[in-house]
């Protein structure tokens, strides 16, 4: 079975900082990771994804995450946050074998980012 | 192109009442899913349909949550003998296969609450 913990469910940072959102796994196969951002009542959107190739995965918007197995995390970063990046961002895994379950995302519970003037 | 489009967005019902959302998915995409977010959560997986079959409902709650894809396309959530703990954003996503490497597109989610 896998699971994702997030730490932190409201982060808040200055316009112009560092964002850093962690994300870390279990799994007991090599997993898929997955960043999703949810903006006020819309549907999640795909940031970015880890599907076994390269380590540090770039995605949309300025966000990136790097994979470490040794630490079993994802966590997400972007150079310098901006106000529109204010909105709820969940981890996510899949098994990332062929087997029972490769479809499910199994979800953390998310992280809401404040991003201050 | 168009996007997984759920319909009502929003739904109020009284406790005992029977309900129905709907999902149309992306053309094309085989691959169909349920997914429920309760307030403070991550969505948690409810049912995956390949085609029109459910291929896996384990994780539907109990026997009064049912769903449907007659034709491969849209998909319908049935909730029967609503209880105030149903409340929540009910999330539908397609994929063009069932399989980890084919991206999920959601919905923007139906929000049910139950008096």
């Amino acid at each position: 079975a896998q699971s994702v913990t997030q730490l932190g469910s409201h982060v808040s940072v200055s316009e112009g900082a560092l964002v850093l959102l962690r994300c870390n796994y279990s799994s007991s196969v090599p997993p898929y990771l997955f960043w999703y951002v949810q903006y006020p009542n819309q549907g999640l959107q795909l940031l970015l994804k880890y599907t076994s190739a390269a380590t540090l995965v770039k995605g949309i918007n300025g966000f990136e995450a790097e994979f470490k197995k040794s630490e079993t995390s994802f966590h997400l970063t972007k150079p310098s946050a901006h106000m529109s990046d204010a909105a709820e961002y969940f981890c996510a895994v899949i098994p990332g074998d062929s087997g029972a379950g490769s479809y499910q995302l199994t979800f953390g519970k998310g992280t809401k980012l404040s991003v201050i003037p | 192109g168009a996007g997984v489009s759920q319909t009502p967005s929003n739904k109020v019902t009284e406790k005992g009442k029977y309900v129905e959302l709907r999902c149309d998915p992306i053309s094309g995409h085989t691959a169909l899913y349920w997914y429920r977010q309760s307030l403070g959560q991550g969505p948690e997986f409810l049912i995956y349909f390949q085609g029109t079959g459910a291929a896996d409902d384990s994780g539907l709650p109990n026997d009064r949550f049912f769903a449907v894809r007659p034709e491969g396309s849209v998909s319908t959530l049935k909730i029967q003998r609503t209880e105030r703990g149903d409340s929540a954003v009910y999330l539908c996503a397609s994929s063009l296969k069932g399989h980890s490497s084919y991206e999920q597109y959601f919905g923007p989610g139906t929000r049910l609450t139950v008096t």
